[in-house]
Protein backbone atom coordinates (compact mmCIF):
# COMPACT_ATOMS: atom_id res chain seq x y z
CA UNK A 1 0.00 0.00 0.00
CA UNK A 2 1.43 3.59 -1.09
CA UNK A 3 2.05 5.84 2.27
CA UNK A 4 0.11 8.52 0.24
CA UNK A 5 -2.74 7.89 -2.29
CA UNK A 6 -4.35 10.40 -4.15
CA UNK A 7 -6.99 9.69 -7.35
CA UNK A 8 -4.86 10.67 -10.18
CA UNK A 9 -7.51 12.17 -12.37
CA UNK A 10 -7.41 14.29 -14.15
CA UNK A 11 -10.27 16.19 -13.13
CA UNK A 12 -11.51 17.93 -16.09
CA UNK A 13 -14.13 21.19 -14.55
CA UNK A 14 -15.54 24.35 -16.27
CA UNK A 15 -14.14 27.62 -14.72
CA UNK A 16 -16.60 28.69 -11.91
CA UNK A 17 -17.09 25.37 -10.66
CA UNK A 18 -16.29 23.77 -7.21
CA UNK A 19 -14.01 20.67 -7.08
CA UNK A 20 -12.53 18.82 -4.26
CA UNK A 21 -9.70 16.14 -3.86
CA UNK A 22 -8.92 13.86 -1.45
CA UNK A 23 -5.78 12.15 -0.24
CA UNK A 24 -5.68 9.32 2.39
CA UNK A 25 -2.30 8.13 4.49
CA UNK A 26 -0.87 5.03 5.70
CA UNK A 27 0.87 6.30 8.74
CA UNK A 28 -0.74 7.46 11.88
CA UNK A 29 2.58 8.88 13.61
CA UNK A 30 2.40 11.75 10.43
CA UNK A 31 2.65 14.90 12.01
CA UNK A 32 1.86 17.66 10.18
CA UNK A 33 0.11 17.93 6.23
CA UNK A 34 0.10 20.07 3.46
CA UNK A 35 -1.18 20.89 0.01
CA UNK A 36 1.32 21.50 -2.73
CA UNK A 37 0.53 22.70 -6.33
CA UNK A 38 3.34 21.63 -9.38
CA UNK A 39 2.98 23.01 -13.08
CA UNK A 40 4.43 20.94 -15.84
CA UNK A 41 7.68 20.61 -15.40
CA UNK A 42 8.22 23.20 -12.72
CA UNK A 43 9.14 22.47 -9.04
CA UNK A 44 6.25 21.95 -6.37
CA UNK A 45 5.08 25.09 -4.79
CA UNK A 46 3.32 24.74 -1.22
CA UNK A 47 -0.14 25.61 -1.35
CA UNK A 48 -0.92 25.54 2.36
CA UNK A 49 -0.71 23.56 5.57
CA UNK A 50 -3.51 21.69 6.72
CA UNK A 51 -4.44 22.00 10.60
CA UNK A 52 -6.79 19.88 12.51
CA UNK A 53 -9.04 22.37 13.32
CA UNK A 54 -9.00 22.69 8.91
CA UNK A 55 -8.22 25.60 7.62
CA UNK A 56 -9.10 28.21 4.50
CA UNK A 57 -7.30 30.63 2.12
CA UNK A 58 -9.47 32.50 -0.44
CA UNK A 59 -10.54 30.18 -2.51
CA UNK A 60 -8.80 26.75 -0.89
CA UNK A 61 -9.87 24.81 2.02
CA UNK A 62 -8.27 21.98 3.54
CA UNK A 63 -9.47 19.87 5.56
CA UNK A 64 -7.51 16.88 7.72
CA UNK A 65 -9.57 13.96 9.71
CA UNK A 66 -6.62 12.22 12.04
CA UNK A 67 -9.14 9.45 13.00
CA UNK A 68 -9.48 8.46 9.28
CA UNK A 69 -6.13 9.79 8.09
CA UNK A 70 -7.90 11.81 4.97
CA UNK A 71 -7.11 14.73 3.97
CA UNK A 72 -8.94 17.24 1.34
CA UNK A 73 -8.69 19.87 -0.39
CA UNK A 74 -12.00 22.11 -1.83
CA UNK A 75 -11.12 24.92 -4.37
CA UNK A 76 -14.26 27.08 -5.01
CA UNK A 77 -14.95 29.65 -8.29
CA UNK A 78 -12.21 27.83 -10.42
CA UNK A 79 -10.00 29.79 -12.58
CA UNK A 80 -8.18 28.55 -15.68
CA UNK A 81 -4.90 29.68 -14.18
CA UNK A 82 -5.56 26.57 -11.37
CA UNK A 83 -4.89 23.57 -13.90
CA UNK A 84 -2.06 22.16 -12.31
CA UNK A 85 -1.48 18.74 -10.44
CA UNK A 86 -2.17 18.98 -6.68
CA UNK A 87 0.25 16.95 -4.46
CA UNK A 88 -0.78 16.03 -1.13
CA UNK A 89 2.04 15.67 1.07
CA UNK A 90 2.25 14.28 4.79
CA UNK A 91 5.35 14.90 7.35
CA UNK A 92 6.85 12.04 8.98
CA UNK A 93 8.79 13.60 12.75
CA UNK A 94 9.90 16.58 11.24
CA UNK A 95 11.95 15.43 8.45
CA UNK A 96 11.01 14.21 4.97
CA UNK A 97 7.78 15.03 3.29
CA UNK A 98 6.08 11.86 1.38
CA UNK A 99 4.14 12.98 -1.61
CA UNK A 100 1.51 11.40 -3.51
CA UNK A 101 1.34 11.22 -6.95
CA UNK A 102 -0.52 14.21 -7.40
CA UNK A 103 -4.12 14.78 -9.02
CA UNK A 104 -4.11 16.94 -12.52
CA UNK A 105 -7.06 19.51 -12.19
CA UNK A 106 -7.90 20.87 -15.84
CA UNK A 107 -9.60 24.22 -15.91
CA UNK A 108 -11.64 24.83 -18.80
CA UNK A 109 -13.59 27.88 -20.42
CA UNK B 1 15.17 36.45 -5.61
CA UNK B 2 15.96 34.87 -2.48
CA UNK B 3 14.42 31.65 -3.00
CA UNK B 4 16.15 28.04 -3.31
CA UNK B 5 18.46 27.84 -6.19
CA UNK B 6 20.08 25.34 -7.96
CA UNK B 7 22.39 24.74 -10.25
CA UNK B 8 22.46 23.60 -13.27
CA UNK B 9 19.18 23.47 -14.05
CA UNK B 10 19.85 20.53 -16.97
CA UNK B 11 22.65 18.25 -17.30
CA UNK B 12 23.15 15.50 -19.87
CA UNK B 13 25.66 12.76 -19.29
CA UNK B 14 26.58 9.77 -21.03
CA UNK B 15 26.28 6.74 -18.74
CA UNK B 16 29.21 6.24 -16.31
CA UNK B 17 30.45 9.62 -16.01
CA UNK B 18 30.17 11.51 -12.24
CA UNK B 19 27.84 14.29 -11.98
CA UNK B 20 27.54 17.02 -9.08
CA UNK B 21 24.11 19.59 -8.41
CA UNK B 22 24.83 22.50 -6.13
CA UNK B 23 21.80 23.56 -4.19
CA UNK B 24 21.58 27.13 -2.31
CA UNK B 25 18.87 26.80 0.54
CA UNK B 26 17.02 29.87 1.77
CA UNK B 27 19.43 31.70 4.01
CA UNK B 28 18.02 31.61 7.26
CA UNK B 29 16.72 27.98 6.54
CA UNK B 30 19.03 25.56 8.81
CA UNK B 31 17.42 22.36 6.71
CA UNK B 32 18.12 20.75 3.02
CA UNK B 33 16.78 18.12 1.73
CA UNK B 34 17.39 16.23 -1.72
CA UNK B 35 14.22 14.25 -3.20
CA UNK B 36 13.83 12.90 -6.34
CA UNK B 37 10.99 12.97 -9.20
CA UNK B 38 10.25 11.33 -12.02
CA UNK B 39 7.57 11.71 -15.09
CA UNK B 40 4.13 11.02 -13.16
CA UNK B 41 5.53 10.46 -9.60
CA UNK B 42 5.67 12.64 -7.07
CA UNK B 43 8.90 13.37 -5.79
CA UNK B 44 10.83 11.00 -3.40
CA UNK B 45 12.92 12.06 -0.36
CA UNK B 46 16.69 11.38 -0.70
CA UNK B 47 18.30 12.90 1.85
CA UNK B 48 18.28 16.05 4.89
CA UNK B 49 20.59 17.59 6.22
CA UNK B 50 20.40 20.38 9.51
CA UNK B 51 22.95 23.10 9.50
CA UNK B 52 26.16 20.15 8.25
CA UNK B 53 24.72 17.11 9.95
CA UNK B 54 23.15 14.38 7.24
CA UNK B 55 20.85 13.11 9.33
CA UNK B 56 18.82 10.76 7.27
CA UNK B 57 19.46 8.63 4.05
CA UNK B 58 16.95 7.12 2.23
CA UNK B 59 17.68 3.62 0.96
CA UNK B 60 17.18 4.89 -2.63
CA UNK B 61 20.24 6.64 -2.12
CA UNK B 62 22.85 3.85 -3.25
CA UNK B 63 26.43 4.44 -2.64
CA UNK B 64 26.81 5.77 -6.22
CA UNK B 65 25.27 8.77 -4.32
CA UNK B 66 26.85 11.03 -1.82
CA UNK B 67 25.56 14.28 -0.64
CA UNK B 68 27.16 17.03 1.43
CA UNK B 69 26.28 20.62 3.28
CA UNK B 70 30.15 21.30 4.68
CA UNK B 71 29.50 24.90 5.94
CA UNK B 72 25.64 24.26 6.72
CA UNK B 73 25.37 26.80 4.02
CA UNK B 74 24.79 25.00 0.25
CA UNK B 75 24.62 21.52 -0.48
CA UNK B 76 25.94 19.54 -2.91
CA UNK B 77 24.56 16.20 -4.55
CA UNK B 78 27.10 13.46 -6.51
CA UNK B 79 25.77 11.37 -8.37
CA UNK B 80 29.10 8.32 -9.80
CA UNK B 81 28.82 6.30 -12.42
CA UNK B 82 25.78 7.35 -13.84
CA UNK B 83 23.14 4.66 -15.11
CA UNK B 84 20.07 5.40 -17.22
CA UNK B 85 17.93 5.18 -14.43
CA UNK B 86 18.97 7.81 -12.79
CA UNK B 87 17.17 10.04 -14.88
CA UNK B 88 15.01 12.01 -13.29
CA UNK B 89 14.46 15.61 -11.76
CA UNK B 90 16.77 16.01 -8.69
CA UNK B 91 14.98 18.57 -6.16
CA UNK B 92 16.36 20.81 -3.22
CA UNK B 93 13.96 22.29 -0.66
CA UNK B 94 14.87 23.99 3.13
CA UNK B 95 13.04 24.80 5.63
CA UNK B 96 12.60 26.43 9.02
CA UNK B 97 11.20 25.20 12.19
CA UNK B 98 8.04 27.07 12.53
CA UNK B 99 6.92 25.57 16.28
CA UNK B 100 7.31 21.99 14.77
CA UNK B 101 5.69 22.76 11.44
CA UNK B 102 8.45 22.39 9.06
CA UNK B 103 7.29 23.99 5.63
CA UNK B 104 9.31 23.78 2.87
CA UNK B 105 10.66 24.97 -0.05
CA UNK B 106 11.62 23.77 -3.65
CA UNK B 107 14.22 24.89 -5.91
CA UNK B 108 13.70 24.98 -9.61
CA UNK B 109 15.43 21.40 -9.38
CA UNK B 110 18.13 20.47 -11.67
CA UNK B 111 16.86 17.84 -14.90
CA UNK B 112 19.29 15.02 -15.47
CA UNK B 113 19.41 12.61 -18.15
CA UNK B 114 22.17 9.84 -18.93
CA UNK B 115 22.36 8.82 -22.47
Amino acid sequence: RKEVEQDPGPFNVPEGATVAFNCTYSNSASQSFFWYRQDCRKEPKLLMSVYSSGNEDGRFTAQLNRASQYISLLIRDSKLSDSATYLCVVNLYGNKLVFGAGTILRVKS
Amino acid sequence: DTGVSQDPRHKITKRGQNVTFRCDPISEHNRLYWYRQTLGQGPEFLTYFQNEAQLEKSRLLSDRFSAERPKGSFSTLEIQRTEQGDSAMYLCASSLDRGGIYEQYFGPGTRLTVT
